[in-house]
């Protein structure tokens, strides 16, 4: 059973390029969800897939977006990179139950490391 | 806005002890709860989790207790083990948003 997997694991990019990460969810899971851990923080919530579509957005600008796929896989774009979006990006996947993902445990990727240089 | 605190960055026990880790939360609205663990280039994975109607939750060698008065929760693992040794977030969950802590660096030595 294929655990969260995401791609690439590391990448470097200068200050205003455009960088896409991947993610495939869980097998059974059809929700997908992204996470930036700063170093020394916790993982902040970016924004939340289900259906295709954007369903719930933390604090992040709108250079962050993203994208689901109908196999429920999923994009983030960040563009115009700025120095402090160099960070851990988590992918997680979940199962969208009677309406909410609320009480389905997060399922974590490996992450894919992104330094801006 | 820090919604979720680990105010211990680090903790270091003896293999066979008890591992005490703490979380206090400020915002009402989260009423579920959930602890992860993380090792060095992996992502984190689920631990347990507890529901606000619940002040406590066992699984194994894991106990979480919740107290909701104070917005406090911790996690206690008994025996700790080496293999324990990781970084452990606590999450809140409550209104469509979920927040985490910064986490503890928990060693467990031999």
């Amino acid at each position: 059973d294929a655990g969260v997997t995401q791609s690439p694991t590391h990448l470097i990019k200068t200050r205003g390029q455009q960088v896409t990460l991947r993610c495939s969810p869980k097998s059974g899971h059809d929700t997908v969800s992204w996470y930036q851990q700063a170093l020394g923080q916790g993982p902040q919530f970016i924004f939340q897939y289900y259906e295709e579509e954007e369903r719930q957005r933390g604090n992040f600008p709108d250079r962050f977006s993203g994208h689901q796929f109908p196999n429920y896989s999923s994009e983030l774009n960040v563009n115009a990179l700025l120095l402090g979006d160099s960070a851990l990006y988590l992918c997680a996947s979940s199962l969208y139950m009677g309406g909410s993902s609320y009480n389905s445990p997060l399922h974590f990727g490996n992450g894919t490391r992104l330094t801006v240089t | 806005d820090q919604q979720v605190k680990q105010n211990s960055p680090s903790l270091s026990v003896q293999e066979g002890r008890i591992s005490i880790l703490n979380c206090d939360y400020t915002n009402s609205m989260f009423d579920y709860f959930l602890w992860y663990k993380k090792y060095p280039a992996e992502g984190p994975t689920f631990l347990i989790s507890i529901s606000s109607i619940k002040d406590k939750n066992e699984d194994g060698r894991f106990t979480v207790f919740l107290n909701k008065s104070a917005k406090h929760l911790s996690l206690h693992i008994v025996p700790s083990q080496p293999g324990d040794s990781a970084v452990y977030f606590c999450a809140a969950r409550g209104n469509n948003d979920m927040r985490f802590g910064a986490g503890t660096r928990l060693t467990v030595k031999p």
